[in-house]
C-alpha cells in the first residue's frame, strides 16, 4: 500500500501569492483530514471530510483556506493570498471504515516570505 | 470538551535507559486511546492503540495501558534507543453517539535519546 500522498513536499512562495496542496488518500479510506503543524501552536486539524463531504471546518483559520475534495481519491487545500504566517507543515490523513485511527501523509513544507 | 495533557518536555535519555512518557485525558465518553510518533521530516504515525479499560496496547517495545480509574495513558518502554528519538502524540477519539468523529491530540513530547 502506497499510504497517504501528498505534494509538494515543499513549497516555497512569496506573500500574496496562491499556494495548492494535494493530497491522494489510501484508497477505500472513507474520511480525509487536513491538519497544520507550527511550533507555537502544535497539530491543528483544519478540516475533514467523509465520503468526500465537508463534516467540520471550523479549524479552518479565515476565509484565505479553502479545501475540496472532488472525489475519494484527491483532494486541496488552498490558501490564497498567502502570508508569511501561513508558514507551517501541512499534513493529510485518511481513515477507514469503521476505524478510529488516522494515517497521516508526509506533509508539505510551505514557507511564505 | 475532550483534551489531553502530556507530559513536557523535552526529554533527554541515554540509550537502554527507562522512558516513560505521562498522559492523561478527559472525555465525556469511554474513548479509544492512542499513541502517535512523529520522526524528523515524517508525518505521524500509529505505534499503539488500546479501545477499551485495562486494555494493553504494545508495538516495538513500547506500551501503554488503558487506565479508567486514574484517566492515563502512560507511554513506556523498558530500554531505548537512539533510533526512538521522535516527538510522541498522545490522542484520543471519543465513541459516544455525537461526538465528532475525530481525534483529539496531545502537544506532542520531543524524544532525544543520546548513545
Amino acid at each position: 500500500d502506497a499510504g497517504v500522498i501528498q505534494s509538494p513536499r515543499h513549497e516555497v512562495t512569496e506573500m500574496g501569492q496562491e499556494v495548492t496542496l494535494r493530497c491522494k488518500p489510501i484508497s477505500g479510506h472513507n474520511s480525509l483530514f487536513w491538519y497544520r503543524q507550527t511550533m507555537m501552536r502544535g497539530l491543528e486539524l483544519l478540516i475533514y471530510f467523509n465520503n468526500n463531504v465537508p463534516i467540520d471546518d471550523s479549524g479552518m483559520p479565515e476565509d484565505r483556506f479553502s479545501a475540496k475534495m472532488p472525489n475519494a481519491s484527491f483532494s486541496t487545500l488552498k490558501i490564497q493570498p498567502s502570508e508569511p504566517r501561513d508558514s507551517a507543515v501541512y499534513f493529510c490523513a485518511s481513515r477507514g471504515t469503521g476505524v478510529d485511527e488516522q494515517y497521516f501523509g508526509p506533509g508539505t513544507r510551505l514557507t511564505v516570505t | 470538551g475532550d483534551s489531553v495533557t502530556q507530559m513536557e518536555g523535552p526529554v533527554t535519555l541515554s540509550e537502554e535507559a527507562f522512558l516513560t512518557i505521562n498522559c492523561t485525558y478527559t472525555a465525556t465518553g469511554y474513548p479509544s486511546l492512542f499513541w502517535y510518533v512523529q520522526y524528523p521530516g515524517e508525518g505521524l504515525q500509529l505505534l499503539l492503540k488500546a479501545t477499551k479499560a485495562d486494555d494493553k496496547g504494545s508495538n516495538k517495545g513500547f506500551e501503554a495501558t488503558y487506565r479508567k480509574e486514574t484517566t492515563s495513558f502512560h507511554l513506556e518502554k523498558g530500554s531505548v534507543q537512539v533510533s526512538d528519538s521522535a516527538v510522541y502524540f498522545c490522542a484520543l477519539k471519543d465513541k459516544s453517539s455525537g461526538s465528532a468523529r475525530q481525534l483529539t491530540f496531545g502537544s506532542g513530547t520531543q524524544l532525544t535519546v543520546l548513545p
